[in-house]
């Protein structure tokens, strides 16, 4: 089975800040990484697909990259609306996916 | 626009099942497939298994199997996940999903399920 981990597990920013987070599958994945923003009583919300792709509608201050078993997601400046949890997702082996443990955002 | 609506939330006794249900409206149904992801409290996301209506064959998460049915119903546009032999770990939010082949674009709000004694 392939493995997901993502670094940091938690980060706090200030307002305006550029964040990164990093994904790392146990093998080559390709693109096939998806990222999703959760917050707490809501649906999680798809906001990058295939690595890099923006989804419709979603702020463009977000950001995907990578192929093969390492992946960066980037919030350019980072908004208090944006506090949430973020995670990775690979479908290299669809239909099954497999989620990233996720990471914690919050404002300093 | 295409929308889920899962069932109510439960509360389930260790040892018995839950059966949730995710209805979706628009031109949706026969051509995506349909993933059930749940949330443990303090726990991140974790996807169970999925189903593609059209061809009725389900795919479940290693960890599940065994435990797990997901079934759909094309004439209502129904999916169901039912969750057998219940123990407390299995408290959590779960949620249906629209996968668009690769990338789940659309969720339902999430059913709530405690198992307690």
């Amino acid at each position: 089975d392939i493995q997901m981990t993502q670094s940091p597990s938690s980060l706090s920013a200030s307002v305006g800040d550029r964040v990164t987070i990093t994904c790392q599958a146990s093998q080559d994945i390709n693109n096939y990484l998806n990222w999703y923003q959760h917050k707490p009583g809501k649906a999680p919300k798809l906001l990058i697909y295939d690595a890099s792709n923006l989804e419709t509608g979603v702020p463009s201050r977000f950001s995907g990259s990578g192929s093969g078993t390492n992946f960066t997601f980037t919030i350019s400046s980072l908004q208090p609306e944006d506090i949430a949890t973020y995670y990775c997702q690979q479908y290299d082996n669809l239909p099954t996916f497999t989620f990233g443990p996720g990471t914690q955002v919050d404002i300093k | 626009q295409v929308q889920l609506v899962q069932s109510g939330a439960e509360v389930k006794k260790p040892g018995s099942s839950v059966k949730v249900s995710c209805k979706a409206s628009g031109d949706t149904f026969k051509n995506d497939a349909f993933n059930w992801v749940r949330q443990a409290p303090g726990q991140g996301l974790e996807w169970m298994g999925g189903i593609f209506p059209l061809f009725e064959t389900p795919n479940y998460a290693q960890k599940f199997h065994g435990r797990v049915t997901i079934t759909a119903d094309i004439y209502t546009s129904t999916v169901y996940m039912e969750l057998r032999s219940l123990r407390s770990e299995d408290t959590a939010v779960y949620y249906c999903a629209r996968a668009k082949i690769s990338h789940m674009d659309v969720w339902g709000k999430g059913t709530t399920v405690t198992v307690s004694s």
